[in-house]
């Protein structure tokens, strides 16, 4: 069983909906992320959250909006998707602050579909 | 910045043999952890070993091992006796020790793993 729960595990979303996807950690960890992977290709970091703060936003368009609202949830909103925001959408947990050696765990990610 | 450079996109080995997976990486930071993933087809990551830049041995998880040479910064994975299930992308990854890049984790472009029976 994955300890980082993501859901959907599945989504189609029209060009004008507005959805969300969820994920959800119970390890204590303190900094969560959110990676975009399209097909054959590496995860691509998005947003990083430490102790429930924005600390990182790789230039990600406005049209995805991530919330953190407390130490175990992360969300991913999105709205006006284009077609070309589809991908598995990743989320992961770890430890915050300088904690060499450790990895981050992952969760199985949603597969979003934008049509 | 960081760039982590694995070469072979694809591989094939037999069950039962040991492949090697090879990967490069390039930093300025003087302390930065590697890591290694498996991602199945079913989208996954998961985490299979860690090698710290100034651990003095090569790191080994089970039938996974890590081929750490520093002065060449290379972190090459060794996976023995190759099953059927370790079919999969295998990605190698990069984290800095330092500064506020810290939370970042770099990957690779990866390689897909092909065991045949």
């Amino acid at each position: 069983d994955t300890e980082v729960t993501q859901t959907p595990k599945h989504l189609v979303m029209g060009m004008t909906n507005k959805k969300s996807l969820k994920c959800e950690q119970h390890m204590g960890h303190r900094a969560m992320y959110w990676y975009k992977q399209k097909a054959k290709k590496p995860p691509e970091l998005m947003f990083v959250y430490s102790y429930e703060k924005l600390s990182i936003n790789e230039s990600v368009p406005s049209r995805f909006s991530p919330e953190c609202p407390n130490s175990s949830l992360l969300n991913l909103h999105l709205h006006a998707l284009q077609p070309e925001d589809s991908a598995l959408y990743l989320c992961a947990s770890g430890r915050a602050g300088t904690t060499p050696g450790y990895g981050y765990t992952f969760g199985s990610g949603t597969r979003l579909t934008v049509v | 910045a960081q760039k982590i450079t694995q070469t072979q996109p694809g591989m094939f080995v037999q069950e039962k043999e040991a492949v090697t997976l090879d990967c490069t990486y390039d930093t300025s930071d003087p302390s930065y952890g590697l890591f290694w993933y498996k991602q199945p087809s079913s989208g996954e990551m998961i985490f299979l070993i860690y090698q710290g830049s100034y651990d003095q041995q090569n790191a080994t998880e089970g039938r996974y091992s890590l081929n750490f040479q520093k002065a060449r910064k290379s972190a090459n994975l060794v996976i023995s006796a190759s099953q059927l299930g370790d079919s999969a992308m295998y990605f190698c990854a990069m984290r800095p020790n330092s500064g506020g890049s810290n939370y970042k984790l770099t990957f690779g472009k990866g390689t897909l793993l092909t065991v045949n029976p």
